[in-house]
């Protein structure tokens, strides 16, 4: 069951329709963003990325919208299915260190109901 | 394909005892990262490698330690655990910066 101080935000959908999960970031030097999602006691797994001089990739039922001027990210998932639940992460790399940190935003819950 | 291995899946230590958790990234991957999640939390950030030389640190405790050996490998060592340290600890790896790190499934700790 889920722990007490859990404050994820979540997202409920009927199953067939669209889900649209957002994230925004505050480094201006990010310049490649991942979304993963994660399951339930298992590591992130990637779904799709965008480099930042791209507003918008499109992958398998699923499509990333990057607005650099608002510093916002959208992972867009069409026709959710139930095993489509789960919990989605925004990740962002940025320019401006010698390493290749990567800086996990936070997740948001998403559940799809049948 | 080959993945990221992380030992031990679950451990149990109590309070002031040390542990030690073991990272297997992918072959030709010259970026090792190593996060934390606690319950419904972020991964946040602990500590990386690129080319077996520490990259950038995060919220590490002193405590920690890390280290990427010879063939890639990399071990977080974590003393005198108190109860906050439970949690997952997950290591990751990464071809290079443009490209996606494939996570392992993870070390449970549990602290008594």
């Amino acid at each position: 069951g889920e722990s007490v101080g859990l404050h994820l935000p979540t997202l409920s959908v009927q199953e067939g329709d669209n889900s649209i999960i957002n994230c925004a970031y505050s480094n201006s030097a990010s310049d490649y963003f991942i979304w993963y999602k994660q399951e339930s006691g298992k590591g992130p797994q990637f779904i799709i990325d965008i480099r930042s001089n791209m507003d918008k990739r499109q992958g398998q039922r699923v499509t990333v919208l990057l607005n650099k001027t608002v510093k916002h990210l959208s992972l867009q998932i069409a026709a959710t299915q139930p095993g489509d639940s789960a919990v989605y992460f925004c990740a962002e790399t940025s320019n401006n260190n010698a390493g290749n940190m990567l800086t996990f935003g936070g997740g948001t819950r998403l559940m799809v109901k049948p | 394909a080959a993945g990221v291995i992380q030992s031990p899946r679950h451990l149990i230590k109590e309070k002031r005892e040390t542990a030690t958790l073991k990272c297997y990234p992918i072959p030709r991957h010259d970026t090792v990262y190593w996060y934390q999640q606690g319950p419904g939390q972020d991964p946040q950030f602990l500590i990386s490698f690129y080319e077996k030389m520490q990259s950038d640190k995060g919220s590490i405790p002193d405590r920690f330690s890390a280290q990427q050996f010879s063939d890639y490998h990399s071990e977080l060592n974590m003393s005198s655990l108190e109860l906050g340290d439970s949690a997952l600890y997950f290591c990751a790896s990464r071809l290079d910066r443009y490209t996606e790190a494939f996570f392992g499934q993870g070390t449970r700790l549990t602290v008594v």
